[in-house]
């Protein structure tokens, strides 16, 4: 079963805005990490998260953790064409390997 | 440094057929995981294997197992094939260094017909 919901469930924004999307989860995490898939092909791993930090920077990624909401986002800023993917959020319990993906962010930017 | 490689990409089976998919980690990963992706969801956990060993399963029948061969290499293998196990297979490694951090193959896409 999935863990975590991203919202919104597609986004369309013009290149150079910002694109930020939502994760929500229902149980206490470990990790939460953010991916990116491009038409249907593998995931691409973009940044990790863990409960005991509450933001993070990876280049033009912002990922923001609150562990009372139990949420994240993931900012994207001055989004290029190239941004255009499906964006998903992934979580691993403590003493649990799997993760848990929610259903994804359709993400895209137009040049 | 070669990433995640599977093989093969695609692959078309009949219901009731066999199939068995097969992953090579990332060098210097010791984990391997397996997700299912069924069109336009998020990957579902399958299973993992360390040192040989299935580590944890994920909600699936048993027509679904595995194997994880001393390099690391892993297959996936499938059963008795129902149209519902069309979806893109991806593999992911991993190690205790990186821990959570899982590297994803490109995935192999299956169709059942």
């Amino acid at each position: 079963s999935q863990q975590g919901e991203e919202d919104p469930q597609a986004l369309s924004i013009q290149e150079g805005e910002n694109a930020t999307m939502n994760c929500s989860y229902k149980t206490s995490i470990n990790n939460l990490q953010w991916y990116r898939q491009n038409s249907g092909r593998g995931l691409v791993h973009l940044i990790l998260i863990r409960s005991n930090e509450r933001e993070k920077h990876s280049g033009r990624l912002r990922v923001t953790l609150d562990t009372s909401k139990k949420s994240s986002s993931l900012l994207i800023t001055a989004s290029r064409a190239a941004d255009t993917a499906s964006y998903f959020c992934a979580t691993d319990a403590w003493g649990n390997n799997d993760m848990r993906f929610g259903a994804g962010t359709r993400l895209t930017v137009k040049p | 440094d070669a990433g995640v490689t599977q093989s093969p990409t695609h692959l078309i089976k009949t219901r009731g057929q066999q199939v068995t998919l097969r992953c090579s980690p990332k060098s210097g990963h010791d984990t391997v995981s397996w997700y299912q992706q069924a069109l336009g969801q998020g990957p579902q956990f399958i299973f993992q294997y360390y040192e040989e060993e299935e580590r944890q399963r994920g909600n699936f029948p048993d027509r679904f197992s595995g194997h994880q061969f001393p390099n690391y290499s892993s297959e996936l293998n499938v059963n008795a094939l129902l149209l519902g196990d069309s979806a893109l297979y991806l593999c992911a490694s991993s190690s205790l260094r990186t821990e959570y951090e899982q590297y994803f193959g490109p995935g192999t896409r299956l169709t059942v017909t």
